[in-house]
């Protein structure tokens, strides 16, 4: 068990819906990051939160956002769900930025029909 | 961006039979995991790291930062050791760079 909690583990929903999804950082740890595993696009960084604050961005779409709350837990919002926006997606969480390792919660699996 | 290419990309084995997978990376990295994701789909975090040798069990990883590569061994193999090997790496910041994994399946 990594410690990180990803709700809920499972997500079907139509096209043009939009859906939250939740992560629970390991104890302590300050950054959140999130990744959509898809599979032609393999692993793919999404965005980082460090302490609640946006610290980095990777290849989000703009129908995606985030944000890390002041609990720590963060949430990963998705609008005008798309048939290709089908995959898995990962919260990681670190204690600091850099220098520590990512632990990786279960999973969000999302199947848009 | 920084290159991960890790090799082979399948790999299949008998039970009970040892093997070696390896990661190259195109530029000095600050942070190197090895992750294996099961056929669940978890994410689970074998190895940190970035310079180095760890062992934990029957498996065992080293990188050698110099020379942009690490090699992950995981020795009298079980059919648990299923699924993809993946070696991420950071470089500046803090984003975590997947390569494209290695399957491997260990067949009884």
């Amino acid at each position: 068990d990594s410690g990180v909690t990803q709700t809920p583990k499972h997500l079907i929903t139509a096209t043009g819906q939009r859906v939250t999804l939740r992560c629970s950082p390991r104890s302590g740890d300050l950054s959140v990051y999130w990744y959509q595993q898809s599979l032609d696009q393999g692993l793919q960084f999404l965005i980082q939160y460090y302490n609640g604050e946006e610290r980095a961005k990777g290849n989000i779409l703009e129908r995606f956002s985030a944000q890390q709350f002041p609990d720590l837990h963060s949430e990963l919002n998705l609008s005008s769900l798309e048939l290709g926006d089908s995959a898995l997606y990962f919260c990681a969480s670190s204690a600091k930025t850099g220098s520590s390792p990512l632990h990786f919660g279960n999973g969000t699996r999302l199947t848009v029909t | 961006g920084i290159q991960v290419e890790q090799s082979p990309p399948d790999l299949i084995l008998q039970e009970g039979a040892n093997s070696t997978l390896r990661c190259n990376f195109s530029d000095s990295v600050n942070n190197l995991q090895w992750f294996h994701q099961n056929p669940w789909g978890q994410l689970i975090n074998l190895f940190y790291i970035p310079s180095g040798t760890k062992q934990n069990g029957r498996l065992s990883a080293t990188t050698v930062a110099t020379e942009r590569y690490s090699l992950l061994y995981i020795s009298s193999s079980q059919t648990t050791d299923s699924g993809v090997y993946f070696c991420a790496v950071v470089t500046s910041g803090s984003r975590l760079t997947f390569g494209e994994g290695t399957q491997l399946t260990v067949n009884p």
